[in-house]
C-alpha cells in the first residue's frame, strides 16, 4: 500500500494564480481532510469527508473548494492565491472518526 | 465547541531526561485521544491512542493515560533518547489538534 499521496511536494504560487494540490489514497477509507500547518498555529481543519460525494468546512474554508467524487481522491483547490496561504498543506484519512488519521508527505505552498 | 491545549515549547532536554507533554482538552461525549509524532519534513505519523476513559496509550517508551476526570492526556517518557527530537500533537478524534510541542533532545 502507498497510503496517502500528495503531489505536488512544493509549489510556488503568484497572488491570483489558482491551483489543485493531489491527495489520494489507498486503504478505502471514508475520512478524507485536509489541513494547513503554520508555526504556532499547530494543525488547522480545512475541509473535510466523510465519504464519497460529502463534504463538509473545518476551521480555515475561505479561499479553498474541495469535492470527493471517488473514495480514493480527495483533491483541494485554491481559486485564487493570496500571501497568507503561504503554507505546509496535509492531506489525511481514517476509516472513521474514533480511529488514527494516516497523513500524506506534505505540500509546502508558497505565494508570492 | 470542541478544543484541544497542549503544553507549548520549546522543551530542550538532555538525553535520559524525565519527558512531561501536558494536554487538556473540551469535549462533548467521551472522544478518542491521540499523540502524534512530526519528524523534520516529514507528515505526522500516530505515537499512540487510547479511545475511553483511563485506557493507557503505549509505544516506543511513551505513554499517555486518558483522565476523563481532569480532562487530560498528558504524554510522558520516562528516558528521551536524541531520536526523540520532534514536535509532538495531542489530538481529539474530531480532527482537532492542539498547537504542537517541538521536542529537543541533547546528547
Amino acid at each position: 500500500n502507498a497510503g496517502v499521496t500528495q503531489t505536488p511536494k512544493f509549489q510556488v504560487l503568484k497572488t491570483g494564480q489558482s491551483m489543485t494540490l493531489q491527495c489520494a489514497q489507498d486503504m478505502n477509507h471514508e475520512y478524507m481532510s485536509w489541513y494547513r500547518q503554520d508555526p504556532g498555529m499547530g494543525l488547522r481543519l480545512i475541509h473535510y469527508s466523510v465519504g464519497a460525494g460529502i463534504t463538509d468546512q473545518g476551521e480555515v474554508p475561505n479561499g479553498y473548494n474541495v469535492s470527493r467524487s471517488t473514495t480514493e481522491d480527495f483533491p483541494l483547490r485554491l481559486l485564487s492565491a493570496a500571501p497568507s496561504q503561504t503554507s505546509v498543506y496535509f492531506c489525511a484519512s481514517s476509516p472513521g472518526p474514533r480511529y488514527e488519521q494516516y497523513f500524506g508527505p506534505g505540500t509546502r505552498l508558497t505565494v508570492t | 465547541g470542541d478544543s484541544v491545549t497542549q503544553m507549548e515549547g520549546p522543551v530542550t532536554l538532555s538525553e535520559e531526561a524525565f519527558l512531561t507533554i501536558n494536554c487538556t482538552y473540551t469535549a462533548t461525549g467521551y472522544p478518542s485521544l491521540f499523540w502524534y509524532v512530526q519528524y523534520p519534513g516529514e507528515g505526522l505519523q500516530l505515537l499512540l491512542k487510547a479511545t475511553k476513559a483511563d485506557d493507557k496509550g503505549s509505544n516506543k517508551g511513551f505513554e499517555a493515560t486518558y483522565r476523563k476526570e481532569t480532562t487530560s492526556f498528558h504524554l510522558e517518557k520516562g528516558s528521551v533518547q536524541v531520536s526523540d527530537s520532534a514536535v509532538y500533537f495531542c489530538a481529539l478524534g474530531d480532527m482537532r489538534f492542539g498547537a504542537g510541542t517541538r521536542l529537543t533532545v541533547k546528547p
